[in-house]
């Protein structure tokens, strides 16, 4: 079956400009994940959704950040005002539950910020 | 400050030979800990997973250790495969459900020579 789908799989922007990242989870699952991956680094936890709610934002690193999930499917990271210190891969992931199931990971949004 | 580290960052393996990755812990709140393997483009995919409760976890080639006192685990790959290259991440998760965010290390490169 298909698997998590990230678009675009590769955006540049200049600074200051606003940006939406789009995730499509494996259907049927209800939990979902946004990640970011600098160069050199370990994926680093964003945000986590149960359905349509935000179950723990709390690695949202500022308020220019934000993720929607309005129907608990397709979830869109968005980034106003971006810097160039906001360039890295953006992983999507999903599980069935959520509880200690295995999240999957989508191939990435990879965002240059100019 | 870094809970999950991957001291060395690249490896090299002869094939047909043992692989072993190490991965060390700060959080005592860590109580079940993935492997997850990344090729270049691609999204990480989930390999194998130990929960706290145990010592070691097996599936085919792949075996994971964990020594909690220590505060260590450990990949063990054999034999080790040309398919096996790729970087290797770490990762832990809190005990507690609803606690879904994983911390992961900064991966391993595993280079397997023909």
């Amino acid at each position: 079956g298909a698997g998590v789908s990230q678009t675009p799989s590769n955006k540049v922007t200049e600074k200051g400009k606003y940006v939406e990242l789009r995730c499509d989870p494996i259907s049927g699952h209800t939990a979902l994940y946004w990640y970011r991956q600098s160069l050199g680094q370990g994926p680093e936890f964003l945000i986590y959704f149960q359905g349509t709610g935000a179950a723990d934002d709390s690695g949202l690193p500022n308020d220019r950040f934000f993720a929607v999930r309005p129907e608990g499917s397709v979830s869109t990271l968005k980034i106003q005002r971006t810097e160039r210190g906001d360039s890295a891969v953006y992983l999507c992931a999903s599980s069935i539950t959520g509880a200690r199931e295995t999240q999957y990971f989508g191939p990435g949004t990879r965002l240059l910020v100019l | 400050d870094q809970q999950v580290k991957q001291n060395s960052p690249s490896l090299s393996v002869q094939e047909g030979r043992i692989s072993i990755l190490n991965c060390d812990y700060t959080n005592s709140m860590f109580d079940y800990f993935l492997w997850y393997k990344k090729y270049p483009a691609e999204g990480p995919t989930f390999l194998i997973s130990i929960s706290s409760i145990k010592d070691k976890n097996e599936d085919g080639r792949f075996t994971v250790f964990l020594n909690k006192s220590a505060k260590h685990l450990s990949l063990h790959i054999v034999p080790s495969q040309p398919g096996d290259s790729a970087v290797y991440f770490c990762a832990a998760k809190p005990e507690g459900f609803g606690n879904e965010k994983l911390t992961f290390g900064t991966g391993t490169r595993l280079t397997i020579i023909p």
